[in-house]
């Protein structure tokens, strides 16, 4: 089974400044996906960036980043030169390709921007 | 409009009832998904399926049951409702699974009296 973990607390960051939100992943499947998500206060998903398990270069997607370190089980996403509209929810999520084909998210990291 | 949507978007119903939720994509894509979300919880996997008439507990199903007849459609059936069951609801799908972003419908924030 696919787990993912996001412990942070609450996070407030300063508009311009860079973020960093922690995402630890668990699962059997050799072949698998990372996504993030943002959800603002309207509360849509909205996607943000993805990196394959074979994937060798880091994913980027405009001001977004992926830290994708394999042998730690760990993905964690970036946002440069913060902005107020960052201010949300963020959800990293797994999905396997053989063993299950469940899209399990974690429990999330809230962020606020501050002008 | 092409695009994923769920009906209806708010809904009140009293503990007992037996209430759907809809969830409808114009896209044909293979994989949908049905999710609570909670303060404290984050998305939490209640049914999904990867084709029509293949479906599959995910984390929380008990109280739910779903049907897949026609791949556009994905209906959650709550049979039995109560009030634990107060929750926003949400329905995705995806075609590609592992290398494509899932899609969301906006939600359906349901409450149980």
């Amino acid at each position: 089974a696919q787990k993912i973990t996001q412990t942070q607390p609450g996070m407030f960051v300063q508009e311009k400044e860079a973020v960093t939100l922690d995402c630890t992943y668990d699962t059997s499947d050799q072949s698998y996906g990372l996504f993030w998500y943002k959800q603002p206060s309207s509360g849509e998903m909205i996607f943000l960036i993805y990196q394959g398990s074979y994937d060798e270069q880091n994913a980027t997607e405009g001001r977004y980043s992926l830290n994708f370190q394999k042998a730690r089980k760990s993905a964690n996403l970036v946002i440069s030169a913060s902005q107020l509209g960052d201010s949300a929810m963020y959800f990293c999520a797994i999905v396997g390709v053989y063993g299950n084909n469940r899209l399990a998210f974690g429990k999330g990291n809230q962020v606020v921007v501050i002008p | 409009d092409a695009g994923i949507t769920q009906s209806p978007r708010y809904k009140i119903t009293e503990t007992g009832r037996q209430v759907t939720l809809m969830c409808h994509q114009t896209w044909s894509h293979s994989y949908m998904f049905w999710y609570r979300q909670d303060l404290g919880h984050g998305l939490r996997l209640i049914y999904y399926s990867a084709a029509a008439d293949i479906t599959d507990k995910g984390e929380v199903p008990d109280g739910y049951v779903v049907s897949r007849s026609k791949t556009e459609n994905f209906p959650l059936t709550l049979e039995s409702a109560t009030r634990s069951q107060t929750s926003v609801y949400f329905c995705a799908s995806t075609q590609g699974l592992v290398d494509t972003e899932a899609f969301f419908g906006q939600g359906t924030r349901l409450t149980v009296v």
